[in-house]
């Protein structure tokens, strides 16, 4: 089955400062790729996702790159805000049956 | 607020016991899924219903079950509760349900403490 590695466990940045978190994939047939970001006490909430047919999409402050082939992708973040400190997970979908592999995610945290 | 609504927000019961998760959509979606949450498995999904009907199927113990009645809500039993089984449970919703590729928006999760 598909298997999601996530890196950092931890990332700190200084406010106003660009965050990258960096996910890799072990199926070449994963085709949609979604982020999802969780502050304490909530449930996962879907900040951005990219399909396997688009090497990048943005979002304001949010973007996510896609390499195939390389079977990587990365969140990107700029002007971190304050209100960007929450634990970060990415997530791959194999195909078929199977359902969302997330990774073990990222807690970012925005120094002030 | 993600539109999808889970009761109750906590549990506490004791091993053996049985008890049901409930979980209602976003207005629209079809698909519901179900994911369990611990600090050491990390989220791991569990099982997806469309329109009723299984749809697929993952890392989900034999003493657990779900279904999703006609008014598309879905409930996930677990039996025979095990220490183990300590987690907070996630129900998401799609609008389709041919695979997994639908964007996905989770509820705020049940918290199931095992004593």
């Amino acid at each position: 089955g598909e298997n999601v590695e996530q890196h950092p466990s931890t990332l700190s940045v200084q406010e106003g400062d660009s965050a990258v978190i960096k996910c890799t994939y072990s199926d070449s047939a994963s085709n949609y790729f979604p982020w999802y970001k969780q502050e304490l006490g909530k449930g996962p909430q879907l900040i951005i996702d990219i399909r396997s047919n688009v090497g990048e999409k943005k979002d304001q402050r949010i973007a996510v790159t896609l390499n195939k082939t390389a079977k990587h992708f990365s969140l990107h973040i700029t002007e971190t805000q304050p209100e960007d400190s929450a634990v970060y997970f990415c997530a791959a979908y194999g195909g078929g049956a199977d359902g969302l592999t997330f990774g073990k995610g990222t807690h970012l945290i925005i120094q002030p | 607020d993600s539109g999808v609504t889970q009761t109750p927000k906590h549990l506490i019961t004791a091993t053996g016991q049985r008890v049901t998760l409930r979980c209602s959509p976003r207005s629209g979606d079809l698909s519901v899924y179900w994911y369990q949450q611990s600090l050491d498995q990390g989220l791991q999904f569990l099982i997806q219903y469309y329109n009723g009907e299984e749809r697929a199927k993952g890392n989900i113990l034999e003493r657990f079950s779900a279904q999703q009645f006609p008014d598309l809500h879905s409930e996930l039993n677990l039996s025979s509760l095990e220490l183990g089984d300590s987690a907070l449970y996630f129900c998401a919703s799609s609008v389709g349900g041919q695979g997994n590729d639908q964007p996905q928006h989770f509820g705020d999760g049940t918290r199931l403490s095992i004593l």
